[in-house]
């Protein structure tokens, strides 16, 4: 089951940047953080993914606290096209697969 | 960048009759998945396929659904009699390792009427 918590929608003006806070406080020491996200019915979009560091790429950033309980995705500047439904996921790298919570439906306004 | 691909976008059956998803993985990749999700509902696990064996299946995948690799290419999910429970939208997706991301097709609508 998801062992993470999101809330259930936010709003950011398009623009601006969009934080999308997660929790997961039962967080083990080799699951990694996982974000993906849904646009309509489309197929899940990978985003990114860290461990421990922050990480950055070309979509976003991921800022994890120095507990692993808490994290951050960071859309530095949204676009209308990123209005979507974001999912933090936790997952251990051994080939088990994801599960996927309620995520947070982010809508971008203009 | 390399996709998933899954057919039909589209299915309508009746009620009771067997259908067979499709799905093409990613070329190189050894771990398949099966995913569903009932419209306004979360994205939930079915199946997980590794070495032409089921190496995790959930509550849902009942003796209704059965995978399988038929060959280097394809990967399939069937269910032998479709309920009307069963409309959902299906999403298959590989990874190379295990280690890695998934990577999710567009899906298939299936209507079951």
């Amino acid at each position: 089951d998801a062992k993470t918590t999101q809330p259930p929608s936010m709003d950011c003006a398009e623009g601006r940047a969009a934080n999308l806070p997660c929790n997961h406080s039962t967080i083990s020491g080799n699951e990694y953080v996982y974000w993906y996200r849904q646009i309509h019915s489309q197929g899940p979009q990978y985003i990114i993914h860290g461990l421990k560091n922050n990480e950055t790429n070309e979509m976003a950033s991921l800022i994890i606290t120095e507990d692993r309980k808490s994290s951050t995705l960071i859309l530095p500047h949204a676009t209308l096209r990123d209005t979507a439904v974001y999912y933090c996921i936790v997952r251990a790298n051994t080939g088990n697969q994801f599960y996927f919570g309620t995520g947070t439906s982010l809508t971008v306004i203009p | 960048e390399p996709e998933v691909t899954q057919t039909p976008s589209h299915q309508v059956t009746q009620m009771g009759q067997e259908v067979i998803l499709r799905c093409v993985p990613i070329s190189n990749h050894l771990y398949f998945y099966w995913y569903r999700q009932i419209l306004g509902q979360k994205v939930e696990f079915l199946v997980s396929f590794y070495n032409n064996e089921i190496s995790e299946k959930s509550e849902i995948f009942d003796d209704q659904f059965s995978v399988e690799r038929p060959d280097g290419s394809n990967f399939t999910l069937k269910i032998r009699s479709t309920k009307l429970e069963d409309s959902a939208m299906y999403f298959c997706a590989s990874t190379g390792t295990g280690y890695e991301k998934l990577f999710f097709g567009s899906g298939t609508q299936l209507s079951v009427l």
